[in-house]
């Protein structure tokens, strides 16, 4: 699936490091994810934007900082990660239609670990 | 606060027909979405049910009621490439806005 780009596709990063992941997605979408999927535990939605405004924000510790400029691009930038924030991180992206479905669409995810 | 429920595994032959139950509890309830995912791939968006009843999507349908909070994912004509985690996922709203959280999955085997 090319509709949603994600770089870098893998990361290894330190504690002290502050890194950014990067969406973009490529199919005239309005709304934009960030999920975190670790292993052996249920996926996570991190943060959900609708017009480049924030609207969903699941308890996301502050060292997760997300950024959405425009409505094509999403970035997740890092700092002062801890071991356990090893995971997959995954974009996703839809059409947001009122009272409807939201088929979302992923990019192929981030595989980051924390040393 | 939100919680989900779902086996952890069915399996089942080709040719059949699974079902995949999901029991939720959440405050100000939204809709009740499922996900296909392989593995080492990304999940994959298939249903979304905001109202009673069942959705329909080609093999797969997708069923929910509100007042029993429970919903289930149907398969037919079962085929080997179906067998992947299943995933539902429960939108509610809050005072504190929007919270989505999603089942441990099921880990659906088909055999020949």
């Amino acid at each position: 699936e090319t509709g949603v780009t994600q770089t870098p596709r893998h990361l290894v990063m330190g504690m002290t490091n502050k890194k950014s992941l990067k969406c973009e997605q490529h199919l005239g979408h309005n709304a934009m994810y960030w999920y975190k999927q670790s292993a052996k535990k249920p996926l996570e939605l991190m943060f959900v934007y609708n017009f480049k405004e924030q609207t969903e924000n699941n308890s996301v510790p502050s060292r997760f900082s997300p950024e959405c400029p425009n409505s094509s691009h999403l970035f997740l930038h890092l700092h002062t990660l801890q071991p356990e924030d090893s995971a997959l991180y995954l974009c996703a992206s839809s059409q947001v239609k009122t009272g409807g479905a939201q088929t979302q669409y992923f990019g192929p995810g981030t595989r980051l670990t924390v040393l | 606060g939100q919680s989900l429920e779902q086996p952890s595994e069915v399996t089942a032959v080709e040719g059949a027909i699974v079902q995949i139950n999901c029991t939720y509890q959440t405050s100000g309830f939204y809709g009740l979405s499922w996900y296909q995912q392989h593995d080492g791939g990304a999940p994959t968006f298939l249903s979304y049910n905001a109202l009673d009843g069942l959705e329909e999507t080609g093999r797969f349908s997708s069923f929910l009621s509100r007042s029993d909070s429970y919903g289930y994912l149907l398969l037919q004509e079962l085929q080997m490439k179906d067998s992947a985690s299943y995933f539902c996922a429960v939108r509610g709203q809050n005072t504190g806005g929007f919270k989505t959280i999603f089942g441990a999955g099921t880990r659906l085997f088909v055999k020949a």
